[in-house]
């Protein structure tokens, strides 16, 4: 089974830097997602890692180490319309996605 | 392109009513999936369809039936609404093969009311 647990709030101010912590606990383990969701709206695909190390993507990046059972998304450049919910997401059964219980992200002017 | 949409955006049912969310995606894609998003929780999976033709069980299939009425179509129907079932419904879609699962496409969620 997959079970993956990351921080309930986390709250920095404009143009920091914040890191979200996803740990999992699992039974053969082939990569993790992120999701962002803003207040009201749907889930949005930000980033894969299906290997060790960190991806990057604009403002975004997402560390994998398959080893400690850990990844990370972090976040630079804060803007406010970063404020949301990030989701990290690992395999379930069967090619299913179990998905974290998700992080509120605020930012603060 | 439309990407995933799903239908209605909102319902209000009374307990015991029934009720089919609609959900379908222009993007080709042959997986297809029912999560229900709970206050303050994360998403949750009802069932999901690889292809067209087959569907799964997921985490949280009691209550629910679903159709893959073709490759673009894919609906949840409660058959006897409980309150427990308030909740947020999205449909997503993903590519098959590999780890094409774990990038998802959603759509805007119908938000469930059940007294």
């Amino acid at each position: 089974g997959q079970s993956l647990e990351q921080p309930s709030e986390v709250t920095a101010v404009e143009g920091a830097i914040v890191q979200i912590n996803c740990t999992y606990q699992t039974s053969g383990f082939y990569g993790l997602s992120w999701y962002q969701q803003h207040d009201g709206g749907a889930p949005t695909f930000l980033s894969y890692n299906a290997l060790d190390g960190l991806e990057e993507t604009g403002r975004f990046s997402s560390f994998l180490s398959r080893s400690d059972s850990y990844g990370y998304l972090l976040l630079q450049e804060l803007q406010m319309k970063d404020s949301a919910s990030y989701f990290c997401a690992g395999p379930g059964s069967a090619r299913q996605l179990t998905f974290g219980s998700g992080t509120q992200l605020t930012v603060l002017p | 392109n439309a990407g995933v949409t799903q239908t209605p955006k909102f319902q209000v049912l009374k307990t015991g009513q029934s009720m089919t969310l609609q959900c379908a995606q222009d993007m080709n894609h042959n997986s297809m999936y029912w999560y229900r998003q709970d206050p303050g929780m994360g998403l949750r999976l009802i069932y999901y369809s690889a292809s067209e033709g087959t569907t799964d069980k997921g985490e949280v299939p009691n209550g629910y039936n679903v159709s893959r009425l073709n490759k673009r179509e894919f609906s949840l129907r409660l058959e006897s609404a409980a309150p427990s079932q308030t909740s947020v419904y999205f449909c997503a879609s993903s590519e098959s093969g590999g780890n094409s699962y774990y990038e998802q496409y959603f759509g805007p969620g119908t938000r469930l009311t059940v007294t």
